[in-house]
């Protein structure tokens, strides 16, 4: 069965610090993706990136960076120099993207809280 | 405007009331999702469907229905409300199983 860890339920930094949100997985299948989901005070679910099992090159996106280790089964976030704004709910997530009928499960972690002070 | 939309955004009903909650999508996307989100369980699959003929059930499918009326739409229902339906409702659409989901802005449901 497919799971994902976020250990952190939550983090709390002043504003410039940089932080980790930390993602463990669990799966049997050679292909899957991972995602990352950020949910702001407002209750959307903002989609942030996704990754596929054969693709270990890090991603930077400004100042969000992404760290993936299939030899620890992790999937990182790292905000550098945060910001208010970036106060919200971070989601990873698992997809079983077998082919034939799998509908491409998503396995969502609990999600982690990140609060950023001024 | 927005690609994937979902109506009411909120919505207070009573134990026992039929509420239906509607989703849109403009992405084009043959598979939509239903999923509820509760305090500290991540999000739960209630229904998803491929197209218009090909629903499934998902992880806590039970007191729940739906319909898929177009490519576009799809509906979940609630036959008979009670209160620990009380959460947040998500719609999400993708191309296929190996895409991305693409969430709607969420419906807020308490039932009393």
């Amino acid at each position: 069965a497919q799971k994902v860890t976020q250990a952190q339920t939550e983090i709390s930094v002043v504003e410039k610090e940089d932080v980790t949100l930390d993602c463990v997985y669990e799966t049997r299948d050679t292909t899957y993706y991972l995602f990352w989901y950020k949910q702001p005070p407002s209750g959307e679910l903002v989609f942030l990136i996704r990754r596929n099992s054969f693709d270990e090159q890090n991603e930077i996106s400004g100042r969000y960076s992404w760290n993936f280790q299939k030899s620890t089964s992790s999937f990182n976030f790292t905000i550098t120099a945060s910001q208010v704004v970036d106060s919200a709910v971070y989601f990873c997530a698992l997809s079983d993207a077998a082919g034939g009928t799998s509908y491409g499960k998503l396995t969502f972690g609990q999600g982690t809280i990140l609060t950023v002070h001024p | 405007d927005a690609d994937v939309t979902q109506t009411p955004r909120n919505r207070i009903t009573k134990t026992g009331k039929r509420i239906m909650l509607e989703c849109s999508q403009t992405k084009g996307h043959d598979r939509m999702y239903w999923y509820r989100q509760d305090p500290g369980l991540g999000l739960q699959l209630i229904y998803y469907s491929f197209d218009v003929k090909d629903i499934n059930k998902g992880e806590i499918s039970d007191g729940y229905s739906v319909s898929r009326q177009a490519q576009a739409k799809f509906s979940l229902s609630l036959e008979s409300a009670i209160p620990n339906q009380t959460a947040l409702y998500f719609c999400a659409t993708s191309r296929d199983n190996t895409d991305t989901q693409y969430f709607g802005p969420g419906t807020r449901l308490t039932v009393l």
